[in-house]
């Protein structure tokens, strides 16, 4: 079955400078792959979601990219402020399985 | 309405209680999905129900029963819960499966004692 490693566990950063989060997956029938942030008590919310025929995707600070190759994805945060600091996970599925499977998720920390 | 409910937001409960969490939305999605979620973890998929049918049940034990009455409503019935049942409970619903977005309801933190 599909399996998603998610690295750092733990990331801290200065506020200002960007992020990187990655993910690789082993299932190439995996074509979607989301990724939620999840702040301390809340639910988990969809912050960008990149599709496999497409390999970039920006929303104003984040972006995420795609190699299918490699079977990895990474979500980048640029100029990162202080409310960024939550816990991001990265999840993967096919059209043939009804679940989204998740990576073990990373803590991020914006240091003032 | 693009969101999703849960009630109750807290529960607590004995291992000899019957108690139910409850979930709605009213965004027309197809999929309805139960999460138990353990700090510092990642959600973990109990059931998923697709049009109103079970479609995945992750050898959940069956003190944890799962109804869906409709195609907006979503129940999860509690019975002789233990201890290490205790977790947020995530409810989510997508348009019809998992390559679409998932929304996700506040969660119940129930406490079993």
């Amino acid at each position: 079955g599909e399996n998603v490693e998610q690295h750092p566990s733990t990331l801290s950063v200065q506020e200002g400078d960007s992020a990187v989060i990655k993910c690789t997956y082993s299932d190439s029938a995996s074509n979607y792959f989301p990724w939620y942030k999840q702040e301390l008590g809340k639910r988990p919310q969809l912050i960008i979601d990149i599709r496999s025929n497409v390999g970039e995707k920006k929303d104003q600070r984040i972006a995420v990219t795609l190699n299918k190759t490699a079977k990895h994805f990474s979500l980048h945060i640029t100029e990162t402020q202080p409310e960024d600091s939550a816990v991001y996970f990265c999840a993967a599925s096919s059209d043939s399985n009804y679940q989204l499977i998740w990576g073990a998720g990373t803590k991020l920390i914006i240091k003032p | 309405d693009t969101e999703v409910t849960q009630t109750p937001k807290h529960l607590v409960m004995g291992m000899t209680n019957k108690k139910s969490l409850k979930c709605e939305q009213h965004m027309g999605h197809r999929a309805m999905y139960w999460y138990k979620q353990k700090a510092k973890k990642p959600p973990e998929l109990m059931f998923v129900y697709s049009y109103e049918k079970l479609s995945i049940n992750e050898s959940v034990p069956s003190r944890f029963s799962p109804e869906c009455p409709n195609s907006s409503l979503l129940n999860l019935h509690l019975h002789a819960l233990q201890p290490e049942d205790s977790a947020l409970y995530l409810c989510a619903s997508s348009q019809d499966n998992p390559s679409n977005e998932q929304f996700f309801g506040p969660g119940t933190r129930l406490t079993v004692l």
